[in-house]
């Protein structure tokens, strides 16, 4: 069964970096997705692909099969759920499998 | 404001109602997904359209679900006979034509939050 699997909470205090780790046993995915949702928002896209990549504080790691989002410089308002997910590259749609979500928490 | 639009953003139904929810894809965009997301989990697919061909749908929709996407633009979800387990968030997404990562990239609305008594 394809699944994508990230830590359900991580704390940190404010100005440090946050690493939040995802892996994945979806069959045929390369490319990895991070999401950030705030309650009653729609779902944020912030980084995206098969390499390293970095978008303003969000920085993106990447193996075949897992990769870590780090957020530079944490914020108390950077507290919210952040989604890592994969879809495996087929001819038809691309549906994205989702990890169960990370809360991240952030002390003064 | 050109991102994915979805209504009601909530509704609150009686066990055994109907409920149709409908989604606005950003525009020019011939993919659309709609997931559900229960409390405290990340969201699942339930269903996927290109243009107004609905190519996949989960085993999670079952027969009481239906959706449509008549004219390629938007699309409407709708639940019949609704129970309490259909209760979730019911998020639509949809991502750009394009190949490899261009349209696998989904950008998705704010949801519609259901909740069935």
């Amino acid at each position: 069964k394809d699944q994508v699997f990230q830590p359900s909470t991580v704390a940190s205090s404010e100005g440090a970096v946050v690493e939040i780790f995802c892996n994945h046993s979806v069959s045929n995915a390369y490319n990895f997705f991070w999401y950030l949702h705030f309650p009653g928002c729609a779902p944020r896209l912030l980084v995206k692909g098969s390499k390293p990549s970095q978008q303003g504080r969000y920085n993106m790691t990447y193996e075949r099969f897992s990769s870590s989002l780090l957020i530079l410089q944490v914020r108390e308002a950077d507290a919210a759920v952040y989604y890592c997910a994969s879809c495996p590259v087929r001819a038809a749609g691309n549906k994205l499998t989702f990890g169960g979500g990370t809360r991240v928490l952030v002390k003064p | 404001d050109t991102g994915v639009s979805q209504n009601p953003r909530h509704k609150i139904t009686k066990r055994g109602q109907n409920v149709t929810f409908r989604c606005d894809p950003i525009s020019e965009h011939n993919r659309l997904y709609w997931y559900r997301q229960t409390l405290g989990q990340g969201p699942e697919f339930l269903t996927y359209f290109q243009n107004e061909a609905q190519l996949e749908k989960s085993r999670l929709l079952s027969d009481r679900f239906s959706a449509e996407r008549p004219k390629g633009s938007f699309s409407t979800l709708e639940i019949q006979r609704t129970e309490q387990g259909d209760s979730a968030m019911y998020l639509c997404a949809s991502s750009p034509p394009g190949w490899g990562l261009v349209r696998e990239t989904q950008y998705f609305g704010p949801g519609t939050r259901l909740l069935v008594l």
